[in-house]
């Protein structure tokens, strides 16, 4: 019964390779987010889908590519890994419309590049 | 992004004892705020929030300020538990639901 969960917990990869991380969420939230948290603790937003759509995109670059299948997923795709995408990757969602729109966090994705 | 800094990285505080976390923020649009605690190998677990139209939120042992007039918002947190060891982010809303988080404070309590 979790409410944000993330597969894979872990994922060591070599540089070059494409990976995904997914993101599932049963709490009937309207909006999921992807962020970035590097070494030093420091939490980044990078995308966040409300209804199937696009409406933040940071400072990205194009080697990540959001996918939601549907309003409960949110999949984080990755191609041509490189060093410095080692971090940990969180998935959160939150209903927007709500009067506090708090984000729920999954547990995280440890990504290793090497 | 919008910077949300905090005055002190880490933290150490004997247990019972009150903990006080800052945090600075830069946008003054920034309507609501949130604070946030990591557990270690967890996501972010939220605490507390405050709206811009109040100045102060009381939840169970943790209280938050916010001063809109320097921009500084503050997380209490009353008769610290070894179990309140964790780092603590505080996050900015700003209108059109974009959130940015601090670097986060490292609690430690000491038994």
């Amino acid at each position: 019964d979790t409410a944000v969960s993330q597969t894979p917990k872990y994922l060591v990869t070599q540089m070059g390779n494409d990976k995904s991380i997914k993101c599932e969420q049963n709490l009937g939230h309207d909006t999921m987010y992807w962020y970035k948290q590097d070494s030093k603790k420091f939490l980044k937003i990078m995308f966040s889908y409300n209804n199937k759509e696009l409406i933040i995109n940071e400072t990205v670059p194009n080697r990540f590519s959001p996918k939601s299948p549907d309003k409960a997923h949110l999949n984080l795709h990755i191609n041509s890994l490189e060093l410095g995408d080692s971090a940990v990757y969180f998935c959160a969602s939150s209903h927007i419309s709500a009067s506090h729109n708090e984000q729920f966090f999954g547990p995280g994705t440890r990504l290793t590049v090497l | 992004g919008e910077s949300v800094g905090l005055h002190l990285p880490t933290l150490s505080v004997q247990e019972g004892d009150n903990s006080i976390i800052n945090c600075a923020y830069s946008n003054s649009a920034s309507d609501y705020f949130i604070w946030y605690k990591q557990e270690s190998g967890k996501g972010p677990q939220f605490i507390i929030d405050i709206r811009s139209n109040m100045d102060k939120r009381q939840g169970q042992r943790v209280t938050v300020l916010l001063n809109k007039t320097v921009k500084h918002l503050s997380l209490q947190i009353a008769a610290t538990q070894p179990g309140d060891s964790a780092v603590y982010f505080c996050a900015e809303n700003i209108p059109g639901n974009q959130f940015y988080f601090g670097t986060g404070t490292s609690l430690t309590v000491i038994p």
